[in-house]
């Protein structure tokens, strides 16, 4: 079974700063699709960033970036030029190539920004 | 701006009562969802229908019932729920093509209180 783990429940950086989120995940497959998920303060939840594994570039959507280590299982999150709208709640999740139906989250960090 | 509405927004029911939860996407969509998260913690997948077809129960108990009247709407009859039922109630529609763009879309929730 697939299990993806965010080791850090809450972190903080200072309005302007960088902050890497980390997230690994435990799968015997070769392809698959990772995402990071975003969930404000009462808001809904929105899709950040997506990877496909089977692809070596790591993914980029303006200041969201990620680190995509396949051969240790690892997909960080790092966030540039930190902004105070980027408070939330992130999750990691972990979805199989033909199986489109469910995602494994992972247990979520819940991101504070400091102005 | 969602493209998946939830209606209500907030619900406070008893124990004896009979409510629902309607969830809408008018995104093409033919994969729904619904998900019960509790505070601080990721959503736990309920029900998944795909083609107007349940094709997942996560062994939920009987008084939650789904139905999908067609490709963009899907319910959730709630009958005799418990205090412990108390949760925000996550929609979310997918393409259902099963490519690495089949990300779910999320509604903002229907936050239910059981009294």
């Amino acid at each position: 079974a697939q299990t993806v783990t965010q080791s850090q429940p809450e972190m903080s950086v200072q309005e302007a700063e960088t902050v890497t989120l980390s997230c690994t995940y435990d799968t015997s497959e070769s392809d698959y699709y990772l995402f990071w998920y975003k969930q404000p303060p009462s808001r809904q939840m929105i899709l950040v960033i997506r990877q496909e594994a089977y692809k070596q570039q790591n993914a980029t959507e303006n200041r969201f970036s990620v680190n995509f280590q396949k051969a240790a299982k690892s997909f960080s999150l790092k966030i540039s030029d930190s902004q105070l709208g980027d408070a939330a709640m992130y999750f990691c999740a972990y979805r199989r190539l033909y199986n489109f139906n469910k995602f494994y989250f992972g247990s979520g960090t819940k991101l504070n920004v400091k102005p | 701006d969602t493209e998946v509405t939830q209606t209500p927004k907030h619900l406070v029911m008893g124990m004896t009562n009979k409510k629902s939860l309607k969830c809408e996407q008018h995104m093409g969509h033919r994969a729904m969802y619904w998900y019960k998260q509790k505070a601080k913690k990721p959503p736990e997948l309920m029900f998944v229908y795909s083609y107007e077809k349940l094709s997942i129960n996560e062994s939920v108990p009987s008084r939650f019932s789904p139905e999908c009247p067609n490709s963009s709407l899907l319910n959730l009859h709630l009958h005799a729920l418990q205090p412990e039922d108390s949760a925000l109630y996550l929609c979310a529609s997918s393409s259902a093509a099963g490519g690495p763009t089949d990300t779910q879309y999320f509604g903002p929730g229907t936050r239910l209180t059981v009294l």
